[in-house]
């Protein structure tokens, strides 16, 4: 079964310190989502990609975030510097496409704590 | 704004019934989604709503009504594995998935 794939599973670093996560989406999945978790809350949105293209990266701070997915494939997404407050769960998803009724597919998630 | 409410954290019984409420206030409205999320995991797809009813999958169901801007989960014949956290989602007229913050099911023996 096709999964969306993402690494590292967990990061630990030093505030001031650059960060990187990888996420690989299921196959032919157009639309990739970032997320931010915070314990006891929803996934907070990052960032949304269609393809190669940025659709909404209203809530990203991008003073130290930023994100790409150049080949419209795998995404990154850097943090630089990171911040004691950015310590929470990194969500990845993919869908096929941005249409209302498609399921979003998550991959196992990066922990990150700042230090 | 644009809001949705879930209770925090409820308890049921093993072997027993329970229902989940959600109540949204967005721009638009283009379906409802409840997710699944055990500790430590990813969210995983549980249902997806956008007609007014009940939809039965298994022991799970869900129900809307977009008049009241209300949605329940119910889970029957409960299982010590069913303790997770719940998350309801509403798909805004931006097509934006606006998340819940949440309901930490706790299953007791």
């Amino acid at each position: 079964e096709a999964e969306v794939a993402q690494s590292p599973r967990y990061k630990i670093t030093e505030k001031s310190q650059a960060v990187a996560f990888w996420c690989d989406p299921i196959s032919g999945h157009a639309t990739l989502y970032w997320y931010r978790q915070i314990l006891g809350q929803g996934p907070e949105l990052l960032v949304q990609f269609q393809d190669e293209s940025v659709v909404d990266d209203s809530q990203l701070p991008k003073d130290r975030f930023s994100a790409e997915r150049l080949k419209g494939v795998d995404s990154t997404l850097k943090i630089q510097p990171a911040e004691l407050g950015d310590s929470a769960m990194y969500l990845c998803a993919s869908s096929p496409s941005a249409d209302a009724y498609n399921e979003q597919f998550f991959g196992p998630g990066t922990r990150l704590t700042v230090l | 704004g644009q809001n949705i409410d879930q209770p925090t954290e409820m308890t049921a019984t093993e072997g027993a019934i329970v229902q989940i409420n959600c109540t949204y206030q967005t721009s638009g409205f283009n379906g409802l989604f409840w997710y699944q999320q055990h500790a430590g995991e990813a969210p995983t797809f549980l249902s997806y709503n956008v007609l007014d009813g009940l939809e039965e999958k298994g022991r799970f169901s869900s129900f809307l009504s977009r008049s009241k801007g209300y949605s329940y989960l119910l889970l029957k014949e409960l299982q010590m594995k069913d303790s997770a956290s719940y998350l309801c989602a509403v798909t805004d007229s931006n097509y934006q998935l606006i998340w819940g913050a949440g309901t930490k099911l706790i299953i007791k023996p």
